[in-house]
């Protein structure tokens, strides 16, 4: 069975502070990768995907994500954090032979102190 | 515009009321969804509808009853809750299911209490 994890469950970091969030699936075959943000008291918005081509994927608000297929990661990225970035940031794969199941990581709560 | 709107925003019910959840895009979108997603949890998917057809069930007790009356909408009938039934109710809808046109877009949810 497909499956997302997402290593660091919660992460504190001042403003400026340089951010990676860690995202590993398992599934051998070819997938889409998405990054969603969950903003206190908002819902889920799209950060970035990957659908195919550059590895490297640029989103909104200075989000980047890297896909290395060898080690079925996609870890998000930003070089500087700002107090507004603090919220739940959930990695999803789609498995393109169950296109319809998003399958969700547990999730990673950022808390950026000012 | 990604936006999926979603009514109530709140709702509150007994174990022996029937509520109905209601969900709409107009992004033109063929496939929609019902997720649950409880406190410091990911988003669990309920049900799955595709060019107005269920597609997906995710083994979801029947006091959960999905509709799409057309492409632009999707409720979610209640009915016999259970407490624990209490979540985040999401909606979302993509352009379609196939490879580059499956990202979902999520609505607001519905924030569900039952007593």
């Amino acid at each position: 069975a497909q499956s997302v994890s997402q290593h660091n469950h919660h992460v504190i970091l001042s403003e400026a502070a340089s951010l990676e969030l860690g995202c590993n699936y398992s599934y051998g075959g070819t997938v889409n990768l998405f990054w969603y943000v969950q903003y206190p008291g908002q819902h889920l918005q799209l950060l970035l995907k990957y659908f195919s081509g550059d590895p490297l994927v640029k989103g909104i608000k200075g989000f980047e994500a890297e896909f290395i297929k060898s080690k079925f990661s996609f870890n998000l990225r930003k070089p500087s954090v700002q107090w507004s970035d603090t919220a739940e940031y959930f990695c999803a794969v789609n498995a393109l032979d169950s296109s319809y199941k998003l399958i969700f990581g547990s999730g990673t709560r950022l808390l950026v102190r000012p | 515009d990604t936006e999926v709107t979603q009514t109530p925003k709140h709702l509150v019910m007994g174990m022996t009321n029937k509520k109905s959840l209601k969900c709409e895009q107009h992004m033109g979108h063929r496939a929609m969804y019902w997720y649950k997603q409880k406190a410091k949890k990911p988003p669990e998917l309920m049900f799955v509808y595709s060019y107005e057809k269920l597609s997906i069930n995710e083994s979801v007790p029947s006091r959960f009853s999905p509709e799409c009356p057309n492409s632009s909408l999707l409720n979610l009938h209640l009915h016999a809750l259970q407490p624990e039934d209490s979540a985040l109710y999401l909606c979302a809808s993509s352009q379609d299911t196939g490879p580059g046109t499956d990202t979902q877009y999520f609505g607001p949810g519905t924030r569900l209490t039952v007593l």
